[in-house]
């Protein structure tokens, strides 16, 4: 089965700074790479998913990569806010499978 | 827009009990899971579930678990007799389409606490 992997577990950033995420998997059949957001206590929700046909996908502050053939796909959030303080956990699945999780990365933004 | 609805969000449970947890997908959604997620870990997949069967499960899923959709709209998850470690966050989740990858979208989870 699918095993992602997620670095770092924490990430402590000054307001305005870039944060990156970074994570790996290990199936080369997986092409499809969700990232949730999940708030304290909240649902983990969706803020950007990018599929293997592209290298690269972007919306406003965030943005994501991958590299196939290096199976790994970073999250990039630029000009950080306090509200993105927040457990970031990346996904990976293959067509007709589930999504598997890598541990989350716990975000802290700083004023 | 449309939500996944988790009733009830928390759910106290003597060990022993069977504790049943409900999840209303999103309407025209065909894909359905529940994922567990223990105090600060992350998100584990329990069960998908399509066409009125299950299509996939993990190992957590055990003799214990149950999910059924007993009409249109519901989507439960049965947990027969209910074990310390079972306290947990469990997460129902649905999707269009699961072989073109169709986003998931959660629900916001059910606390259960085992005592």
């Amino acid at each position: 089965g699918e095993n992602v992997e997620q670095h770092p577990s924490t990430l402590s950033v000054q307001e305005g700074d870039s944060a990156v995420i970074k994570c790996t998997y290990s199936d080369s059949a997986s092409n499809y790479f969700p990232w949730y957001k999940q708030e304290l206590g909240k649902r983990p929700q969706l803020i950007i998913d990018i599929r293997s046909n592209v290298g690269e996908k972007k919306d406003q502050r965030i943005a994501v990569t991958l590299n196939k053939t290096a199976k790994h796909f970073s999250l990039h959030i630029t000009e950080t806010q306090p509200e993105d303080s927040a457990v970031y956990f990346c996904a990976a699945s293959y067509p007709g499978s589930t999504l598997t999780f890598g541990k989350g990365t716990m975000l802290l933004v700083s004023p | 827009e449309p939500e996944v609805t988790q009733t009830p969000s928390h759910q106290v449970t003597q060990m022993g009990q069977e504790v049943i947890l409900r999840c209303v997908p999103i309407s025209n959604h065909l894909y359905f899971y529940w994922y567990r997620q223990i105090l600060g870990q992350k998100v584990e997949f329990l069960v998908s579930f399509y066409n009125n069967e299950i299509s996939e499960k993990s190992e957590i899923f055990d003799d214990q678990f149950s999910v059924e959709r007993p009409d249109g709209s519901n989507f439960t998850l049965k947990i027969r007799s209910t074990k310390l470690e079972d306290s947990a966050m469990y997460f129902c989740a649905s999707n269009l389409d699961q072989g073109n990858n169709q986003p998931q979208h959660f629900g916001d989870g059910t606390r259960l606490s085992i005592l």
